[in-house]
């Protein structure tokens, strides 16, 4: 089955680029995901990327994809501290059904 | 669109009782799905719906939990008789086909 894991915790600082990374190990999963959750809150979907795209970017955001390694990446550009959350990467398995990562609380000091 | 609406947002309730979670999907998407949140084992799929119908409820921890979706605007999750170790945070997620899943707020639910 699909396993994903990525780091648990990243601290950056205000203005500074913060990169989330995470491995997935099924390599039919068609479509990555990335999520964020605050504190109180469900998951809001921030972006997602096909797998036969190996970029994508939208405002401060840039998920890069490297299908060869099963290797997904999120750049977040100009960390604010709003930006501070849970951040879950996710990948869809054989049979369709999204299996999550732990999440990465990232931290954002000024 | 007003989201996924899930009820109730807090739960607190003893050890044996019946608890019901509430979830009104995104009009037109036609799968929904209950996931479950822990610190010890993070989210978990506990069972899923296309078009009403359950296609996987492999996830469920035991026949103390049940869901149905009686229509395409509503659904629960019942748990009889509730234990303590279900206490957790609740999740309804809507999708429309292939497109990204859309999540509720959640129910935080106690068991005391």
């Amino acid at each position: 089955g699909e396993d994903v894991e990525q780091s648990l915790f990243l601290s950056v600082r205000e203005g500074d680029s913060s990169v989330i990374n995470c491995t997935y190990t099924d390599s039919s999963s068609t479509y990555l995901y990335w999520y964020k959750q605050e504190p109180g809150a469900g998951l809001q979907l921030l972006t997602y990327i096909f797998s036969n795209m190996d970029m994508k970017q939208d405002q401060r955001l840039t998920v890069l994809l490297n299908k060869k390694d099963k290797h997904l990446s999120l750049r977040i550009a100009d960390t604010q501290t709003g930006d501070s959350a849970i951040y879950f990467c996710a990948a869809t398995d054989s049979w369709g059904k999204l299996q999550f990562g732990a999440g990465t609380q990232v931290v954002v000091t000024p | 669109d007003a989201g996924v609406i899930q009820s109730p947002r807090h739960e607190v309730t003893e050890m044996g009782q019946e608890v019901t979670l509430r979830c009104k999907p995104i009009s037109g998407h036609n799968s929904l799905f209950w996931y479950r949140q822990t610190m010890m084992r993070g989210l978990e799929l506990l069972i899923y719906f296309n078009n009403n119908v359950p296609i996987d409820d492999s996830g469920m921890p035991e026949d103390r939990f049940s869901a149905k979706m009686p229509n395409a605007s509503f659904s629960t999750l019942k748990i009889q008789p509730s234990e303590p170790r279900d206490s957790a945070v609740y999740f309804c997620a809507a999708q429309m086909g292939n497109q990204p899943q859309h999540f509720g707020d959640g129910t935080r639910l106690s068991i005391l």
